[in-house]
């Protein structure tokens, strides 16, 4: 099976950067996903990393390292309406459901 | 374009009643996925459907729980003989193709009174 760890809270500064860690157990997978939540609403796909490296988009960056079963969600400039709960999600290789962790709340102060 | 729809948005039963939930996924989308979310948890996967077809369920439980997505109109999450225990966040998601980014629902929260 899999399973993903990430920080149960984090709290930042209005302005600051913030990194998400997402450390993860698989025997394979396609891909790791990013999403944000609020207040239990819609998740909202924010980045997505298939190989190794950085992606950017805009304020957030999603990192992927699969020799250090790691990875992490950058979010620079950060604003009030980024407090939400965020999620790394794997993507099976078989079948390709998303399997979630259980979510970061991030709450940005100002 | 119109997002994935979900409904209803929010539905209330007792113990033992039928809950049947919609999704509409996004147009160009032949992919759905079912999700359950309880407070405080992450989403747990239960069924992925293409039209006509349930490609993946094991994350649906064995019992009371169905699924289907027809050829025409919207995929339907079926709950027979509600517990108390099915009280959460029914989230669809619809992508593409397989593999491809999954987009979701506003949800439907299921109250089993």
């Amino acid at each position: 099976g899999q399973s993903l760890e990430q920080p149960s809270e984090v709290t930042a500064v209005e302005g600051a950067i913030v990194q998400i860690n997402c450390t993860y157990q698989t025997s394979g997978f396609y891909g790791l996903s990013w999403y944000q939540q609020h207040d239990g609403g819609a998740p909202t796909f924010l980045s997505y990393n298939a190989l190794d490296g950085l992606e950017e988009t805009g304020r957030f960056s999603s990192f992927l390292s699969r020799s250090d079963s790691y990875g992490y969600l950058l979010l620079q400039e950060l604003q009030m309406k980024d407090s939400a709960s965020y999620f790394c999600a794997l993507q099976g290789n078989s079948g390709y459901a998303l399997n979630f962790g259980k979510g970061t709340s991030l709450l940005v102060t100002p | 374009n119109a997002g994935v729809m979900q409904n209803p948005r929010h539905l209330v039963r007792r113990r033992g009643q039928e809950a049947r939930l919609r999704c509409s996924p996004m147009k160009g989308h032949s992919h759905v996925y079912w999700y359950r979310q309880l407070p405080e948890e992450g989403l747990k996967f239960m069924v992925y459907l293409q039209k006509e077809n349930i490609i993946d369920e094991s994350g649906m439980p064995k019992e009371r729980f169905s699924a289907e997505f027809p050829k025409e109109g919207p995929s339907i999450l079926r709950i027979q003989q509600v517990v108390r225990g099915d009280s959460a966040a029914y989230f669809c998601a619809s992508s593409p193709g397989e593999a491809d980014t999954q987009y979701f629902g506003p949800g439907t929260r299921l109250t089993v009174l």
